[in-house]
């Protein structure tokens, strides 16, 4: 299986700070990433898909990059609401494997 | 807009087989992959297979002996078993699809809202 292994596990942040997320894949996986939000008690919510395409509906503070091992997920100025955890899922090799998580919570 | 529902018992007994049902509305189930998806309480997210429209299934295989997914296209429907269930499969389990453009997939656009299944005798 391919893993997936985000960095921080956990962030605590400002309202209006700018913050990233990485995603490292143990092996190449091209562009076949996403990036997901979930709030407590809800379903996870697709923010970035094909690693760099924003999903439509989803604000322009959030933007991804990177292709083959490594990616990031940045927030560029985060809002209330943007207090979460993240999940990216790589989709090149079976089985779809997700990293462990990023809680960001408010400083 | 096309939403998913899960339905199906909260709570299963060790040893059982575990039965969910997701139903598609506001859109066919039609060229389109659904998958289950799930997570235990406090944890990560674990993908556990999909099934296309016609069929076509691809399992985990961590779970692949024990899981089997069916899809009724006349009820815009599909549907997990997960048998042998311990306290490991305690966990929410959510219904999402997958779409397809050629041969670029578009993962988990859509999603349930969640069905927590907690294996207890």
């Amino acid at each position: 299986d391919i893993q997936m292994t985000q960095s921080p596990s956990s962030l605590s942040a400002s309202v209006g700070d700018r913050v990233t997320i990485t995603c490292r894949a143990s092996q190449g996986i091209g562009n076949d990433l996403a990036w997901y939000q979930q709030r407590p008690g809800k379903a996870p919510k697709r923010l970035i898909y094909l690693a760099s395409s924003l999903q439509s509906g989803v604000p322009s503070r959030f933007s991804g990059s990177g292709s083959g091992a490594e990616f990031t997920l940045t927030i560029s100025s985060l809002q209330p609401e943007d207090f979460a955890t993240y999940y990216c899922l790589q989709h090149n090799t079976y089985p779809y494997t997700f990293g462990q998580g990023t809680k960001l919570e408010i400083k | 807009q096309v939403q998913l529902q899960e339905s199906g018992p909260g709570l299963v007994k060790p040893s059982e087989t575990l039965s969910l049902t997701c139903t598609v509305s506001g859109g066919s189930i039609n060229n389109y992959y659904w998958n289950w998806i799930r997570q235990p309480p406090g944890r990560g997210l674990e993908w556990i297979g999909y099934i296309y429209y016609s069929g076509t299934t691809m399992y985990n295989p961590s779970l692949k002996s024990r899981v089997t997914i069916s899809v009724d296209t006349s009820k815009n429907q599909f549907s997990l078993k997960l048998r042998s269930v311990t306290a490991a499969d305690t966990a929410v389990y959510y219904c999402a699809r997958t779409s397809q453009e050629t041969s670029v997939y578009y993962l988990f656009d859509y999603w349930g809202q969640g069905n927590l299944v907690t294996v207890s005798s």
